[in-house]
């Protein structure tokens, strides 16, 4: 395993288009997060998953953005009529639940988005 | 608005040198991680500390978490060019999905 696998790397679109960004996790891992980090700042929170459950949406998840992990393995983030406000750097993170104490998180190398 | 403050946001020094970042909240976290992220790369974990008072080593780096649970500290000895990079402090909660929450970053340039 070769740890968490985000594709593609760099997406440039059009306003008003549509993208699809794919993560493919650590396979023994349970736990798969998508973050959002625009330049300068730390990474926000965006939605996460437990298996095939979306367990918890942060409120910077509008309509336009969807996100899926139909098997409890792979995931995709879709956004919709992209916004100039969209570009920033997607990154996936999986873990493994643990029952008590910090899970150790592994990022993905990021989708940099930039809509023009 | 960031629950997690980080101080400071630039650092630029001379390799060698000695140098502390700050990461404090007004919130409690059940434990605290540290990562470093190069660009175009994502973050990657350094350190989970959860004890109140705990203090870890990796080297020439020593990580400390408050006795409350509401700060940490990261101290870097003898930094080396290699140290470059963005660091991020990262609260916990177990009971909120243990989904992070990061300050806004320490970007630190070591000079050779």
């Amino acid at each position: 395993d070769t740890g968490v696998s985000q594709d593609p790397r760099h997406k440039i679109t059009k306003r008003g288009q549509n993208v699809t960004f794919r993560c493919d996790p650590i396979s023994e891992h349970n736990r798969l997060y998508w973050y959002r980090q625009t330049l300068g700042q730390g990474p926000e929170f965006l939605t996460y998953f437990q298996n095939e459950a979306q367990l918890e949406k942060s409120r910077l998840l509008s309509d336009r953005f969807s996100a899926e992990r139909p098997k409890g393995s792979f995931s995709t983030l879709e956004i919709q009529r992209t916004e100039q406000g969209d570009s920033a750097m997607y990154l996936c993170a999986s873990s493994l639940e643990v029952v008590e104490g910090a899970e150790g998180y592994t990022f993905g190398s990021g989708t940099r988005l930039t809509v023009v | 608005t960031q629950l997690l403050e980080q101080s400071p946001q630039f650092l630029s020094i001379q390799e060698g040198e000695n140098l502390t970042v700050y990461c404090n909240s007004s919130s409690v976290f059940s434990s605290l991680q540290w990562y470093r992220q190069e660009p175009g790369e994502g973050p990657v974990l350094l350190v989970t500390v959860v004890t109140g008072g705990e203090v870890k080593k990796l080297k020439r780096l020593t990580f400390q978490f408050g006795d409350a649970r509401k700060d940490s500290s990261l101290h870097i000895t003898a930094a080396q060019p290699g140290d470059t990079g963005l660091y991020l402090c990262a609260g916990v909660r177990y009971n909120a999905g243990n989904m992070l929450t990061f300050g806004g970053g320490t970007r630190l340039m070591v000079k050779p």
